[in-house]
């Protein structure tokens, strides 16, 4: 079976332009979060759609907006990009929604490494 | 508030001899999983093992170990029979049933060496 997957792997933009990133969920996952990972950190929580609504965000501006579409895959959008926006872009995919029992695993994929220049 | 402190920034092991790695967290929530990730330099993040609140024996998967302390709060990974390929970063992380978020440590670069 196909883990997550995300598009594209690399990408280079300049400040104040847009980015869409992609993923595809495992096949049965209903549920896609996504989170930031800045070099020497761990991964910051984004949102998480579950049955295309926004279930959950985590301190992010209004800048990062996302979309579930009904196939259950995902986009992220990140308008008027920072140099701050740098980082690597972790999709995951669980079964479930948050709230539901913690044995519901997320699982990610390779991720999306942006440069903002 | 949720918290995760991973205090070990690197690790080095020997090949073929074990490890722990060391990770606390903080809750009010009495229902909570907690979870170790192995990301490689790729930058993928890979599930080892979970672990969730009520459960009573620590969890295994294979060279995996997880010594769960919940008194302490404590959630050790613990890598037997180190291998090369172990060589990563490793993540600790919780989410409390409540939420929609795993909440991350800043991890524990791990270094076997043959």
């Amino acid at each position: 079976d196909a883990g997550v997957t995300q598009s594209p792997t690399h990408l280079i933009k300049t400040r104040g332009q847009h980015v869409t990133l992609r993923c595809s969920p495992i096949s049965g996952h209903k549920s896609v979060s996504w989170y930031q990972q800045v070099l020497g950190q761990g991964p910051q929580f984004i949102f998480q759609y579950y049955e295309k609504e926004e279930r959950g965000r985590g301190n992010f501006p209004d800048r990062f907006s996302g979309h579930q579409f009904p196939n259950y895959s995902s986009e992220l959008n990140v308008n008027a990009l920072l140099l701050g926006d740098s980082a690597l872009y972790l999709c995951a995919s669980s079964l479930k929604a948050g709230g539901a029992k913690s044995t519901d695993t997320q699982y990610f994929g390779p991720g999306t490494r942006l440069t903002v220049l | 508030a949720q918290k995760i402190t991973q205090t070990q920034p690197g690790m080095f092991v020997q090949e073929k001899e074990a490890v722990t790695l060391d990770c606390t967290y903080d809750t009010s929530d009495p229902s909570y999983g907690l979870f170790w990730y192995k990301q490689p330099s790729s930058g993928e993040m890979i599930f080892l093992i979970y672990q969730g609140s009520y459960d009573q024996q620590n969890a295994t998967e294979g060279r995996y170990s997880l010594n769960f302390q919940k008194a302490r709060k404590s959630a050790n990974l613990v890598i037997s029979a180190s291998q090369l390929g172990d060589s990563a970063m490793y993540f600790c992380a919780m989410r409390e049933d409540s939420s929609y978020k795993l909440i991350f440590g800043s991890g524990t670069r791990l270094l076997v060496r043959p």
